[in-house]
């Protein structure tokens, strides 16, 4: 049973360009977490997707950000017109039931 | 509001033990949780304890838990080399879905 994957691992975008992050929760997991590592910080909750559904965004900066979790596919975290605050790790998690969560390796957005 | 803090950085020789400490300040959680997340990786699942339980161990780890005070603590026995990492708490606010991580513990190990 595979963990939760993301990919790219690593992805490097200038100024303004946009970044689409990835993440495949582990199989039969409905609930996905999206959780943001700015450097020397600890990770800090954005977005609680369930398929078709977004049940938390509280922690998702109000513009240029969004989440979706789709019936098919991965979860996708779209970042639009990226600035260099935006250089940071972006942590994808999963759950069966909301419950224990499971952590994918991560994506390395750096900002030139 | 939400809130877990952690002390920075914990450097032990190896073979002594590493007591690393949490607070918290919100008790509605049924579980209290505890990641461990080496160099350019992801984060992994170490240990948890129930909210209704003081203690729990796991082989070389021990969590406590001081619910009047909201502390929580990962004690690791014989600590290892391979332990150098940083270590997070997480508290996850009932019925919220979402983890609330404290800034880290640096765990460093000397030979």
């Amino acid at each position: 049973n595979a963990g939760v994957m993301q990919n790219p691992r690593h992805l490097v975008r200038r100024r303004g360009q946009e970044a689409r992050l990835r993440c495949s929760p582990m199989k039969g997991h409905s609930h996905v977490y999206w959780y943001r590592q700015l450097p020397e910080e600890g990770l800090k909750f954005m977005v609680y997707l369930q398929k078709e559904n977004i049940i938390d965004e509280s922690g998702m900066p109000k513009e240029r950000f969004s989440a979706e979790f789709p019936k098919e596919g991965p979860s996708i975290l779209r970042i639009q017109q990226v600035v260099r605050g935006d250089s940071a790790a972006y942590f994808c998690a999963s759950s069966l039931a909301g419950e224990e969560q499971f952590f994918g390796p991560g994506t390395r957005l750096t900002v030139l | 509001g939400e809130d877990v803090e952690q002390s920075l950085f914990l450097s032990v020789r190896e073979g002594d033990s590493s007591v690393i400490n949490c607070t918290y300040t919100d008790s509605s959680s049924t579980y209290l949780y505890w990641y461990k997340q080496e160099p350019g990786a992801g984060l992994q699942l170490l240990t948890y304890i129930f909210s209704n339980m003081d203690m729990k161990q796991d082989q070389r780890l021990t969590v406590l838990l001081n619910k009047k005070d909201k502390h929580l603590s990962l004690r690791i026995a014989d600590t290892q080399t391979g332990d150098s990492a940083i270590y997070f708490c997480a508290d996850p606010p009932s019925n919220t879905g979402k983890l609330i991580f404290g800034q880290g513990t640096t765990l460093q190990v000397k030979p």
